[in-house]
């Protein structure tokens, strides 16, 4: 079946501007987890869904990034005024729940900010 | 809290030997542990886990794992390494609603 599915597979921005990253989870998943992988700073939990309600939302750097999930399904992560220390590849998972059910990751988005 | 220790950022074997990636976990509560696997330019793609039962796990493409609790240690294994074992490999534990990953073990396999 379809696997988790991130778009756009890369993006270039300028500093300062505002990008929406988008994700598909496995259909029937009800939990959706948002991470982000940098050279620096290995792999970083960033922000948790299950169904449309993020119960932890602690890994968001600053009140730049933001998310949404909608319809218990696709799920946006936005940031604004981006800044050269977000650029990083963002990886979204899916999951039928929380804690010992595995995550099924999708591809990422390379995010790379000029 | 819950954090995860690889030791060594890489190693290098030969084809045909064995493979052996370390991590050690810290966790308050039981923990399940996960070991992942990033080729280039890729997600992450789960290789085995560790939840309740059997301490001893049996993942995909003939990699292993066992949990020893009195060590705190998820040690993985593969008999014999192959080209295609090249990759990123990462350890796992459930944070409980989340996953707190190692900093990750590159994996390269000589001829």
């Amino acid at each position: 079946g379809a696997g988790v599915s991130q778009s756009p597979s890369n993006k270039v921005t300028e500093k300062g501007k505002d990008v929406e990253l988008r994700c598909d989870p496995i259909s029937g998943h009800t939990a959706l987890y948002w991470y982000r992988q940098s050279l620096g700073q290995g792999l970083e939990f960033l922000i948790y869904f299950q169904g449309n309600s993020a119960p932890d939302k602690s890994g968001l750097p600053s009140d730049r990034f933001s998310a949404e999930r909608t319809g218990g399904s696709v799920s946006t992560l936005t940031i604004q005024r981006t800044q050269q220390e977000d650029s990083a590849v963002y990886l979204c998972a899916s999951s039928v729940g929380q804690g010992r059910h595995e995550q099924y990751f999708g591809p990422g988005t390379r995010l790379t900010v000029t | 809290a819950q954090s995860v220790t690889q030791l060594g950022s890489h190693v290098s074997v030969s084809e045909g030997a064995l493979v052996l990636l370390r991590c050690n976990y810290s966790s308050s509560v039981p923990p399940y542990l996960f070991w992942y696997v990033q080729y280039p330019n890729q997600g992450l793609q789960l290789l085995l886990k560790y939840t309740t039962g059997a301490t001893l796990v049996k993942g995909i493409n003939g990699f292993e794992a066992e949990f020893k609790k009195s060590e705190t240690s998820f040690h993985l294994t593969k008999p014999s390494a192959h080209m295609s074992d090249a990759a990123e490999y990462f350890c796992a534990v459930t944070a409980p609603d989340k996953l707190v990953f190692g900093a990750g073990t590159i994996l390269r396999v000589k001829s």
